[in-house]
């Protein structure tokens, strides 16, 4: 049973727009969450997270969004830009602060920028 | 300050077969993970390790086993290979136990045939 959902496979968007990219989860434990992006051959690079106490983080041209109650969170990447393609991974964590830091991980998105 | 690093990059085994992967932790960081990707999946958490002692496992065989030394470097071992665990092996390394951002290697990609 996935703990963490990516729904939409691929996503592609023209370079100065704006992407977001969608995640839900099903946990109520998770406290915190994070994004990764990906580029083939590379191990996922950290990109922006969110604790659940929060409901928005931002850092220049990315911001996370967190809604507790829907169980969602979307990450906002404006303006888009051809290098930001990629997969991006959403991440999920029971325990922050805890004896056990594992992230539980969606199936990622391909963010495909046009130019 | 150098990253997490893993070793080899590429690796082809036989079924039945056991393997040995590596990786050196970022520097200053004593917690290191293990996640297996495989083709079109996000990464899966296979185990943590935390000063040289498990902490915490995932929904994987007894097979896959690990080990961290004084300096945090990590060894996964799997030993009795199957076709299925064909994936890519993702290292990552974090400050301390329970922070979740971690810093992944570039992996290796594990073939077997």
């Amino acid at each position: 049973d996935q703990q963490v959902k990516q729904n939409s496979p691929s996503l592609s968007v023209q370079e100065g727009r704006i992407s977001i990219l969608n995640c839900d989860y099903t946990n109520s434990m998770f406290d915190y969450f994070l994004w990764y992006k990906k580029y083939p051959a590379e191990g996922p690079t950290f990109l922006i997270s969110i604790s659940s106490i929060k409901d928005k983080n931002e850092d220049g041209r990315f911001t996370v969004f967190l809604n507790k109650s829907a169980k969602h969170l979307s990450l906002h990447i404006v303006p888009s830009q051809p290098g930001d393609s990629a997969v991006y991974f959403c991440a999920a964590s029971a325990g922050y602060g805890g004896s056990q830091g594992n992230l539980i991980f969606g199936k990622g998105t391909k963010l495909s920028v046009k130019p | 300050e150098t990253g997490v690093t893993q070793s080899p990059t590429h690796l082809i085994k036989t079924r039945g077969q056991q393997v040995t992967l590596r990786c050196s932790s970022q520097s200053g960081h004593n917690t290191v993970s293990w996640y297996q990707q495989a083709l079109g999946q996000g990464p899966q958490f296979i185990f943590q390790y935390y000063r040289e002692e498990e902490n915490g496992r995932g929904n994987f065989p007894p097979r896959f086993s690990g080990l961290q030394f004084p300096n945090y470097s990590s060894e996964l071992n799997v030993n009795a290979l199957e076709l299925d665990d064909s994936a890519l092996y993702l290292c990552a390394s974090s400050g301390r136990t329970g922070d979740p951002e971690a810093f992944f290697g570039q992996g290796t990609r594990l073939t077997v045939v």
